[in-house]
């Protein structure tokens, strides 16, 4: 079956520093992924996905993550926070194309410090 | 163009009542899929329904229900509601092609009391 471990729940980080959000799954098949951010009192945005060919993926507000098969990882990195960058980060895992049935993680809470 | 609308956005009720909630997708969009979100459990899984029909269910009781109608539009109910019934229910929507991603709606936050 499928999961997804996000070993982090908390990662205060101050602003204009680096973050990395970790992120692991387990799969027995080739699998869909994808990372989303919460806002307090919203649903959920993509930040970026991962479904094939360059493992290196590009996502809005200047977030990257890189696909790694061999260590079942996609973490999430972004070289520069900012404050508006507070917020919960989801790492999801979908087993395939045309479901959109999503295994997510428990949740990173960013708490971007002044 | 219009996104995901969930309604209604709160809701309180009470155990053993009933509840519906409704979704209306993306225009264009043909699939909906339901999930429940509370701080002990995280973002699980409910339902997904594609061209009115059932694709896929996630692991909870018979009293979660839901349904999709010709238009698109979804409605989620939930039966003889229990306190641990109390999360946030989003709903997203997509195309159903691969490469495409998953909308999601800002919830309906539901409480029972």
């Amino acid at each position: 079956a499928q999961s997804v471990t996000q070993l982090d729940s908390q990662v205060p980080v101050f602003e204009e520093a680096p973050v990395e959000l970790r992120c692991n799954y387990s799969s027995s098949v080739s699998v869909y992924l994808f990372w989303y951010v919460q806002y307090p009192n919203q649903g959920l945005q993509l930040l970026l996905k991962y479904l094939s060919g360059s493992t290196l993926v590009k996502g809005i507000n200047g977030f990257e993550a890189e696909f790694n098969k061999s260590q079942t990882s996609f973490h999430l990195r972004k070289p520069s926070v900012h404050i508006s960058d507070t917020a919960e980060y989801f790492c999801a895992v979908s087993e395939g194309s045309g479901t959109y049935k999503y295994i997510f993680g428990t949740g990173t809470r960013l708490k971007v410090l002044a | 163009k219009a996104g995901v609308t969930q309604t209604p956005r709160y809701l309180i009720k009470t155990r053993g009542q009933q509840v519906t909630l409704s979704c209306s997708p993306i225009s264009g969009h043909r699939s909906v899929s339901w999930y429940q979100q509370t701080p002990g459990q995280g973002l699980q899984f409910l339902f997904e329904y594609f061209s009115e029909t059932q694709r896929n269910k996630g692991n909870f009781p018979g009293r979660f229900s839901g349904r999709q109608f010709s238009n698109s539009r979804s409605e989620m109910n939930v039966s003889t509601l229990e306190l641990g019934d109390s999360a946030l229910y989003l709903c997203a929507s997509s195309l159903r092609q691969s490469n495409t991603e998953a909308f999601f709606g800002q919830g309906t936050r539901l409480t029972v009391v």
